[in-house]
């Protein structure tokens, strides 16, 4: 079973709007949340965390949200430009509960920027 | 500096042949990892090293698979009696450390090994 969700495969948007990732998790055990961006032929490129302490977590373009009632977290990207088209995982886990290491990953968001 | 290499980049085996895929973590970094991912699917843990050992190796499929570090750096994965269901994208990640009781240290990714069972 999936713990870690992304229920749309691909996303699409204009270039200088907003993008929105979505992701929910079903283990209640995850306590540190991690936004990786993928190219292809690449692997797996760090961008963004969140503990579980806040709510909201900045850098730049890219905010991460968590909802930790509904289990769920949002990537959003303002404005999107081209060079954002990728792959982009959620990975969860869980430091509070001894596992600081295991990452457990979504299935990606195809995210696609037009110019 | 350099980032985590794998090689080789892309492996076509037989069915049944023993394959090794090797990985070279970021100079320094104590803790290394390796993924597995399948088509359409997100990167899925296999075993965690810190220092030489093999701290977690609950992720590993069956006992086809075994990993080494046998000098805490290079680390090379094992895959015996190759399967088809075997084929997928082996990624290989670094850490400074595994991280704190409240955080996750960022790992580092290599470019991953395409493994291919015919």
């Amino acid at each position: 079973d999936q713990q870690v969700k992304q229920n749309s495969p691909s996303l699409s948007v204009q270039e200088g709007r907003i993008s929105i990732l979505n992701c929910d998790y079903t283990n209640s055990m995850f306590d540190y949340f991690l936004w990786y961006k993928k190219y292809p032929a690449e692997g797996p490129t760090f961008l963004i965390s969140i503990s579980s302490i806040k709510d909201k977590n900045e850098d730049g373009r890219f905010t991460v949200f968590l909802n930790k009632s509904a289990k769920h977290l949002s990537l959003h990207i303002v404005p999107s430009q081209p060079g954002d088209s990728a792959v982009y995982f959620c990975a969860a886990s869980s430091p509070t509960g001894g596992s600081n290491y295991k990452l457990t990953f979504g299935k990606g968001t195809l995210l696609t920027v037009n110019p | 500096g350099a980032g985590v290499s794998q090689t080789p980049s892309n492996k076509v085996t037989e069915k049944g042949k023993y394959v090794e895929l090797r990985c070279d973590p970021i100079s320094g970094h104590t803790a290394l990892y390796w993924y597995r991912q399948s088509l359409g699917q997100g990167p899925e843990f296999l075993i965690y090293f810190q220092g030489t050992g093999a701290a977690d190796d609950s992720g590993l499929p069956n006992d086809r698979f075994f990993a080494v570090r046998p000098e805490g750096s290079v680390s090379t994965l094992k895959i015996q009696r190759t399967e088809r269901g075997d084929s997928a994208v082996y990624l290989c990640a670094s850490s400074l450390l595994a991280g704190t009781t409240t955080s996750t240290d960022t790992q580092y990714f290599g470019p991953g090994t395409r493994l291919t069972v015919l």
